[in-house]
């Protein structure tokens, strides 16, 4: 099984910064990566696939980057609605599994 | 509109069974693979398991360890409706059921509103 470490757990910032998550892959995944995003109280959302393609719908303020074990979610300019919480996802093999989730909070 | 529904959770006592669905609308479902993801409250995703959509491969399943021999997925094309069979159910089984469309790499790109499904006596 592949485990995905998510760092940092939770990130404090102020809207308009740059958020940076990381997800690292005990294994190489390829480019076989996912970000999701989800809200209190909502489902996920998938955000950037393929490590750097954004998904339908989902601003530019958001980009991934990555292949390989290591991988990066950057929001360029943090707007209100974007604090949340972050999940990667690989399916480079089964299982299918998460990270853990990086926590992205107002500061 | 394009939209997943889960129904079937509840409470069940450790060692019972319940099955869960899922409704489909608003897009080809027989062609899209189908999984089943759950959360524990407060806690991370866990990926449960996937089923393939219709191909000439015929139908594909898989599980996550935890659940293999316990869980079965399975889907009716005609009713756009995939269905988790959860028997010999654990307290540890207890989570927040998301149904979710998969993509033909395996992200999920859809995802139900979840269904919570609790596991004591």
């Amino acid at each position: 099984e592949i485990v995905l470490t998510q760092s940092p757990a939770t990130l404090s910032l102020s809207p308009g910064e740059r958020a940076t998550l990381s997800c690292r892959a005990s294994q190489s995944v390829s480019s076989s990566l996912a970000w999701y995003q989800q809200k209190p109280g909502q489902a996920p959302r998938l955000l950037i696939y393929d490590a750097s393609n954004r998904a339908t719908g989902i601003p530019a303020r958001f980009s991934g980057s990555g292949s390989g074990t290591d991988f990066t979610l950057t929001i360029s300019s943090l707007e209100p609605e974007d604090f949340a919480v972050y999940y990667c996802q690989h399916c480079s093999s089964w299982p299918l599994t998460f990270g853990g989730g990086t926590k992205v909070e107002i500061k | 509109e394009v939209q997943l529904v889960e129904s079937g959770g509840g409470l069940v006592q450790p060692g019972g069974s319940l099955r869960l669905s899922c409704a489909a609308s608003g897009f080809t479902f027989r062609s899209q693979a189908m999984g089943w993801v759950r959360q524990t409250p407060g806690k991370g995703l866990e990926w449960v398991s996937w089923i393939s959509g219709l191909s000439r491969g015929g139908e594909n399943w898989s599980y996550e360890d935890s659940v293999k021999g316990r869980f079965t997925i399975s889907r009716d094309n005609f009713k756009n409706t995939v269905y988790l069979q959860m028997n010999s159910l654990r307290a540890e089984d207890t989570s927040r059921y998301y149904c979710a469309r998969a993509t033909s790499t395996n992200y999920f790109d859809l995802w139900g509103q979840g269904i919570l499904v609790t596991v004591s006596s």
